[in-house]
This record gives C-alpha cells, structure tokens and sequence, in this order.
C-alpha cells in the first residue's frame, strides 16, 4: 500500500504567483517523479529523482524546478505562475533497488493547479 | 523509440461481464517491464498489475489479469466480473531495464463505463 502525499489537492491562483507542490512519502523509496497530466489525456514525465540531491529532467519541457534535500520529500515549484501551466501534476515513488515488482511507481493523489 | 498505444478511447461493459482493454507496444530492449493503472474521476493512479518481459505466465491479481502475447507486443489487460466501481480511466504503461534505464512511458488511456 502506497503512503505518498501530495498538498495541496486543489490550488487555484493568479499569474505571477510563486507556487510551491509538495509531495512526502514514508515508503522510504530511493526515486521519486513528477508527472503533468491534461484533463482525459497521458501522463507526461517532466521531473526524476534518484536521490537526495539528484535531480533530472523528464521527457515533457516544464519551467518548474524541483529539489530533493530528504529522501522523504520531494517539492515543485513554479516560479511566476501562467494559465499554461493548468493542469494536474502527479507525484509518485519507487523502490530503485527492489526490482520483484519491476520497480512499480506509486502515487499520490494529485494537485489540480488552476492559474487565472 | 519506445511507445504506448491503447486504441480504445472509451468502452462500455455490462457489471458482471468481464472486459478486456487492449494495449500494444514498442521497445527495442529485450528487459522490460508493462503495468496498467487505473484512475477514478478522483483523479489518483492506482496501480493495478505488473508483468516482466521474461514473466512466462501471466499475471493475475484478483479480478484483474494480463493477458501478455510477446511476439505480438500486447499487454491487454482483462478485468473479471465488472463492477461499478470499476468505472474508470486505465492506463497501460511500460518501462525499459536496458542500458537506457528509461522511465516509465504512457498510453493515452481508456475510459471505461460500466452500466448497471
């Protein structure tokens, strides 16, 4: 069972603003990512992290930045938000060194940004 | 270049039939794993399935089961018995163990409906 957290769940907010998403998770897991998803649509990677300290950037371009001080926590954050970057950002975990489960990601519930 | 492909946007079951949402791949690793997710309205991805590529049965878990043809890359995944519950967005993703250690990619999901 996945115990991952993601604040806030629902964020609406002018263009300008500086936001920050926070993602926790107590699994303990060594990798973690940030996902951006349309309404209907796929999954886009856009951040990865192997660790504390590691960060890289994933396959969809995004002016976000992350940062992995603890293992446990994992934040975005848009500097001067803009109503291109609506949409619904995922974070999920996984165990980098457990490969039983073919290294399974899980997730949290997502924070569904609106910026006006 | 690796991809996804689910080629049913949306699907209609009766509860209690089972259904089968199909997905087909494309990779160049011989090391690879293909999960399936579901997502509610709620918006959270829930991990449903795992199967590795050298897996010589396929996977079940409860209701749940992949039905894994290699030689004709598919991963559909067949849900038993459906319930309303099961009223969702399922997503089919896959990730490479080869030397390019790639993240998980994403089909572009079925919704599926399920009539009382």
């Amino acid at each position: 069972e996945a115990d991952i957290y993601q604040t806030p769940r629902y964020l609406v907010i002018g263009t300008g603003k500086k936001i920050t998403l926070e993602c926790s998770q107590t699994m303990g897991h060594d990798k973690m990512y940030w996902y951006q998803q349309d309404p209907g649509m796929e999954l886009h990677l856009i951040h990865y992290s192997y660790g504390v300290n590691s960060t890289e950037k994933g396959d969809l371009s995004s002016e976000s930045t992350v940062s992995r001080i603890r293992t446990e926590h994992f934040p975005l954050t848009l500097e001067s938000a803009r109503p291109s970057h609506t949409s619904q950002y995922l974070c999920a975990s996984s165990d980098y060194f457990r490969t039983s489960q073919g290294e399974t990601q899980y997730f949290g519930p997502g924070t569904r940004l609106l910026v006006l | 270049a690796q991809k996804i492909t689910q080629t049913q946007p949306g699907m209609f079951v009766q509860e209690k039939e089972a259904v089968t949402l199909d997905c087909t791949y494309d990779t160049s690793d011989q090391s690879y794993g293909l999960f399936w997710y579901k997502q509610p309205s709620s918006g959270e991805m829930i991990f449903l399935i795992y199967q590795g590529s050298y897996d010589e049965q396929n996977a079940t878990e409860g209701r749940y089961s992949l039905n894994f043809q290699k030689a004709r890359k598919s991963a559909n995944l067949v849900i038993s018995a459906s319930q309303l519950g099961d009223s969702a967005m399922y997503f089919c993703a896959m990730r490479a163990y080869g030397g390019s250690q790639g993240n998980l990619i994403f089909g572009k999901g079925t919704k599926l409906s399920v009539k009382p």
